[in-house]
């Protein structure tokens, strides 16, 4: 499979736990983006990296937020002190921008988190 | 990135012609429109985009107003598996970074 790669699928923590989400994105996808949807709503963009740059961060995106990628390749998306408002999926997506090269986003299944 | 606006919801029958609308009065002239799928649980689906002129692809068309204010998404032989939610997105091309979604309309095919 040569898509984007999200582990876990599911994540159900304890509220004030800690939770690590992994994002594989396609070889070669220079730009990796971070989106959160909660139900009935659109994804809302959360942060993206140009290779291992992280080039933008929204307001959505908490002091409990954190997010990396550290070699360019795979990121990770960490939330410390879980609230319960933080329930929903997370989404990760990829793209080459590069000149003419530029494709379009390619999105994973998500995580879906649940804090209870 | 310009706003749109878009019906919350629409039927289509198995075999017809799905078209689905979307407004964008305030789009600018390096914006382009962009559509998205989202099937239930899975992640978006890039479907199509376009600047001025109408464009056609394996998955759909899209048909551009020559004002650009607004535009229609057809998928011409609508299936079950057609059933998602559809965003239709505005947005700087190139480089530009995220996609701002708003809540789409949710198609659903019937037999």
């Amino acid at each position: 499979d040569t898509g984007v790669s999200q582990d876990p699928r599911h994540k159900i923590t304890k509220r004030g736990q800690n939770v690590t989400f992994r994002c594989d994105p396609i070889s070669e996808h220079n730009r990796l983006y971070w989106y959160r949807q909660t139900l009935g709503q659109g994804p809302e963009f959360l942060t993206y990296f140009q290779n291992e740059a992280q080039l933008e961060k929204s307001r959505l995106l908490s002091d409990r937020f954190s997010a990396e990628r550290p070699k360019g390749s795979f990121s990770t998306l960490e939330i410390q002190r879980t609230e319960q408002g933080d329930s929903a999926m997370y989404l990760c997506a990829s793209r080459v921008v590069s000149g003419s090269s530029n494709t379009e986003a390619f999105f994973g299944q998500g995580t879906r988190l649940t804090v209870v | 990135d310009a706003k749109t606006t878009q019906p919350p919801s629409m039927d289509c029958a198995e075999g017809r012609a799905a078209n689905l609308p979307c407004n964008h009065s305030t789009i600018s002239g390096n914006e382009y429109v962009y559509w998205y799928r989202q099937i239930h649980s899975q992640g978006p689906q890039y479907i199509i985009h376009g600047l001025k002129n109408n464009e056609t692809n394996e998955m759909a068309s899209l048909i551009i107003t020559e004002d650009r204010k607004s535009s229609t998404l057809i998928l011409p032989h609508a299936t079950l598996r057609d059933t998602a939610v559809y965003y239709c997105i505005v947005r700087h091309t190139g480089t530009a970074s995220k996609l701002t979604f708003g809540t789409g309309t949710r198609l659903q095919v019937t037999l």
